[in-house]
């Protein structure tokens, strides 16, 4: 499969637990973005990569999320301390041009 | 500001044309693009449209652009069940090297048998 893949698929913690995504874009894609998407609405935009380069940050994300892409190639996000307005899905996109998306990860905070 | 807007539900009978309609603000989107999303899974890019053309047709989808009036829609022909799914719009942002997008809340469409 050459899609972009992230993992896990779902997760469960507990408000105040620390969680880490990753996601593996398509292999020849150098732009990698990552969105949350609630329930009932559309994805929004929370931070993109040029390559290993963190180039935008939307104001959505708060100090207690950090993304990082060290090679290049695979991303990962992480969230510390949950919250329960954390639980939503989180989708990642991989370009040269079009964004494809992954699958996401949808994550509860109980 | 940014803001994508589309109607929330659409039902059609199965052979039918659907015809999903987006408004957004900025006129300065280079792209203009179509997403399916089934249950549980991620976003399916289905057509794009750049901001010059108004037109673009791909075997079943039909995309229109008025950019006078800020006005998108996809028209899919001879629906099927299987095109039953939340469609989104989405206007791309050119932001130095980044494209990011701005959704719309998606548009269910449901296919009647």
């Amino acid at each position: 499969d050459t899609g972009v893949s992230q993992n896990p698929r779902h997760k469960i913690t507990k408000r105040g637990q620390n969680v880490t995504f990753r996601c593996d874009p398509i292999s020849e894609h150098n732009r990698l973005y990552w969105y949350r998407q609630t329930l009932g609405q559309g994805p929004e935009f929370l931070t993109y990569f040029q390559n290993e380069a963190q180039l935008e940050k939307s104001r959505l994300l708060s100090d207690r999320f950090s993304a990082e892409r060290p090679k290049g190639s695979f991303s990962t996000l992480e969230i510390q301390r949950t919250e329960q307005g954390d639980s939503a899905m989180y989708l990642c996109a991989s370009s040269l041009d079009e964004q494809y998306f992954g699958p996401g990860t949808r994550l509860t905070v109980t | 500001g940014e803001d994508v807007e589309q109607s929330l539900f659409l039902s059609v009978r199965e052979g039918d044309s659907s015809v999903i309609n987006c408004t957004y603000t900025d006129s300065s989107s280079t792209y203009l693009y179509w997403y399916k999303q089934e249950p549980g899974a991620g976003l399916q890019l289905l057509t794009y449209i750049f901001s010059n053309m108004d037109m673009k047709q791909d075997q079943r989808l039909t995309v229109l652009l008025n950019k006078k009036d800020k006005h998108l829609s996809l028209r899919i022909a001879d629906t099927q069940t299987g095109d039953s799914a939340i469609y989104f719009c989405a206007e791309s942002i050119s932001s130095g090297s980044a494209r990011q997008l701005t959704f719309g809340s998606g548009t269910q469409l449901t296919v009647l048998p």
